[in-house]
């Protein structure tokens, strides 16, 4: 299996555009999960996803931030507007419904300029 | 709520040195606990778990022990290598929520 698989590895976009991130999970994996990372604030949860349907959103920041899951094999998280505050290293996840035992993507490095 | 304490860093050691990286929980009930490494440019890895009090996982050489007594879940390792060095992460599962809550990482460096 090759793994939880990100795309694009690498993201610079201006200030008030729509960025959308990308995310297939491992095959077979019931559980899909968003992180984001900065040297600030650490690995934070944003949202997930069991079977597809959105468990918790709770740690998506604002309005600004949507994701969805239209099939077991794909997800993706959106910002629109993005802003500089939004740039951060953003990890999909996915598990085989042992928790917490998490296989993480090598994560979008998302740049806001 | 349910968090994870760890060790400030980074932690810099010389190579074969003796390696602690502390970490302490505050959980309802009884949750499973990870530690996690990620490695330069990558996402975490699951290194070693623990799910019930005593528990000791273990991986490549790393141990941790689940104290309940203590609520701690210490990461060790006996003879270090350059190639540990990376971020640690320390876990616990929010069995109820199903989702991770992750301690704020301890950089390791080891020079050779």
């Amino acid at each position: 299996d090759a793994g939880v698989i990100q795309s694009p590895r690498h993201e610079v976009t201006e200030m008030g555009q729509e960025v959308t991130l990308r995310c297939k999970p491992i095959s077979g994996h019931n559980s899909l999960f968003w992180y984001r990372q900065t040297m600030m604030r650490g690995l934070e949860l944003l949202i997930y996803f069991n079977n597809n349907v959105p468990i918790d959103d709770s740690g998506m920041p604002e309005d600004r931030f949507s994701a969805k899951m239209p099939n077991a094999s794909f997800s993706t998280l959106k910002i629109q507007p993005s802003e500089p505050r939004d740039s951060a290293v953003y990890f999909c996840a996915s598990e085989p419904g042992l928790v917490g035992e998490a296989f993480f993507g090598q994560g979008t490095r998302l740049t806001v300029v | 709520g349910n968090s994870v304490t760890q060790m400030e860093g980074p932690v810099t050691l010389s190579e074969e040195a003796f390696l602690t990286i502390n970490c302490t929980y505050t959980a309802t009930g009884y949750p499973s606990l990870f530690w996690y490494v990620q490695y330069p440019g990558e996402g975490l890895q699951l290194l070693l778990k623990a799910t019930k009090a005593d528990d000791k996982g273990s991986n490549k050489g790393f141990e941790a022990t689940y104290r309940k007594e203590t609520t701690s879940f210490h990461l060790e390792k006996g003879s270090v290598q350059v190639s540990d060095s990376a971020v640690y992460f320390c876990a616990l599962s929010d069995g109820g929520a199903q989702k991770l809550v992750f301690g704020q990482g301890t950089r390791l460096t080891i020079n050779p």
